[in-house]
């Protein structure tokens, strides 16, 4: 199976913050790779598919770039609301594998 | 509504068994693959199975395969997972949810709420 390995697993930052997550693949995955968000006691929610592609509703202020084996995802100016976990899952090879997860926390 | 509602959850027995069921609305149901997706302490995110929208192709994480079966009945907008031989690492929440492969890229954008599965004596 591929493993999806996320940095850092948590980080603190304010309102109006920019942030960076990252998500390393064990294998190459293309551009294979999603980004989803988790509040406390909810399912996730896809933000971003195909690396970049922002799904449907989605604000602006997030964005996904990389390529192979190496992710990014990240928040612009941080609202209340993005407080939450998110997690990387690879869909290049089965079983399409998640990351850990990052837990973005109010500072 | 476009939505998945799972139920069948609850408290089982090691080497019991228990089945899920997804109820689709909103959508056109055969028009998509549905995956089961858990959550467990231990493992976080794990995707289990995966049924097409047709129902001829199935495929099992190898944690699962031989005990769990996932079928659909595209009649009734629904979808199952027979889970058997349960055991305390497939305690956790199970989520229903959608497949969508049609950009090229497979990407998992419609959620049920999860059901909860404990496996304790």
């Amino acid at each position: 199976d591929i493993q999806m390995t996320q940095s850092p697993p948590s980080l603190s930052a304010s309102v109006g913050d920019s942030v960076t997550i990252t998500c390393r693949a064990s294998h190459r995955i293309s551009s294979n790779l999603n980004w989803y968000q988790q509040r406390p006691g909810k399912a996730p929610n896809l933000l971003i598919y195909a690396t970049s592609s922002l799904h449907s509703g989605v604000p602006s202020r997030f964005s996904g770039s990389g390529s192979g084996t190496d992710f990014t995802l990240t928040i612009s100016s941080l609202q209340p609301d993005d407080f939450a976990t998110y997690y990387c899952q690879q869909t290049y090879f089965t079983p399409y594998t998640f990351g850990q997860g990052t837990k973005v926390e109010i500072k | 509504q476009l939505q998945l509602v799972e139920s069948g959850g609850g408290l089982v027995k090691p080497g019991g068994s228990l089945r899920l069921s997804c109820a689709a609305s909103g959508f056109s149901f055969s028009d998509f693959y549905m995956t089961w997706i858990r959550q467990t302490p231990g493992k976080g995110l794990e995707w289990l199975s995966y049924i097409s929208g047709s129902g001829s192709t199935l495929y099992y994480a190898d944690s699962v395969k031989g005990r769990f079966t996932m079928s659909r009945d595209n009649a009734k907008y629904s979808v199952y997972l027979q889970m058997n031989s349960l055991s305390a690492d497939d305690t956790g929440v199970y989520y229903c949810v959608r497949g969508d492969g049609y950009s090229g890229y497979d990407k998992f954008d419609l959620w049920g709420q999860g059901t909860l599965v404990t496996v304790s004596s």
